[in-house]
């Protein structure tokens, strides 16, 4: 079955360090990764995605990932925290079922502090 | 493009009453899921529209739940007899095609008292 682990449901950093957020996946097909921000009280922002591609996948405000398949994982990083970037960060696998649709499986996310 | 909404932004209910949500998915986005997040966790899969045919219902959707698609546009979700365990943020979001992005609305926070 497939399923994701975002290790650290809590992450402090300083602004201007770097960020670096895990989440590893389970997947029995090739997989589709995504990560998404939420601020409080709001929805899901995309950051980016990974789709097959190149493995360093370059997303929204700065943050990037890279697949890495034979440690089957997804890190998101950000060379250099902002204040604005305190939120919570959920990554996520699509994988396909039966019916030809693909459903999110998402992590219990992390949540990202910045202080000064 | 304005994005995927979602009416009400937060809904106060006692127990025992119905709530209906509504989404407002992005035109021409003909793929539909609902999500549920609970406190301290990532959005749990509820169920899929694709145009007007509803193709897939967690088991997390109990028979008090229902959602429709009418006309391949907009979509609600109700609770009927709604519980205190129903207090959660639900998300709805559209997608255009099978392995394409899904992008989220706003939610609607229920509040079960």
């Amino acid at each position: 079955a497939q399923s994701v682990t975002q290790l650290g449901s809590h992450v402090s950093v300083s602004e201007g360090a770097l960020v670096l957020l895990r989440c590893n996946y389970s997947s029995s097909v090739p997989p589709y990764l995504f990560w998404y921000v939420q601020y409080p009280n709001q929805g899901l922002q995309l950051l980016l995605k990974y789709t097959s591609a190149a493995t360093l996948v370059k997303g929204i405000n700065g943050f990037e990932a890279e697949f890495k398949k034979s440690e089957t994982s997804f890190h998101l990083t950000k060379p250099s925290a902002h204040m604005s970037d305190a939120a919570e960060y959920f990554c996520a696998v699509s994988v396909p079922v039966s019916g030809g649709y693909n459903k999110l499986i998402f992590g219990a996310g992390t949540r990202l502090a910045v202080h000064p | 493009d304005t994005g995927v909404s979602q009416d009400p932004r937060h809904k106060i209910t006692k127990r025992g009453q119905n709530v209906t949500f509504r989404c407002d998915p992005i035109s021409e986005h003909n793929r539909l899921y609902w999500y549920r997040q609970t406190l301290g966790q990532g959005p749990e899969f509820l169920t899929y529209f694709q145009n007007e045919a509803q193709l897939e219902k967690s088991r997390l959707l109990s028979d008090r739940f229902s959602a429709e698609r009418p006309k391949g546009s907009f979509s609600t979700l109700e609770i009927q007899r709604t519980e205190q365990g129903d207090s959660a943020m639900y998300l709805c979001a559209s997608s255009p095609r099978q392995i394409d992005t899904q992008y989220f609305g706003p939610g609607t926070r229920l509040t079960v008292l």
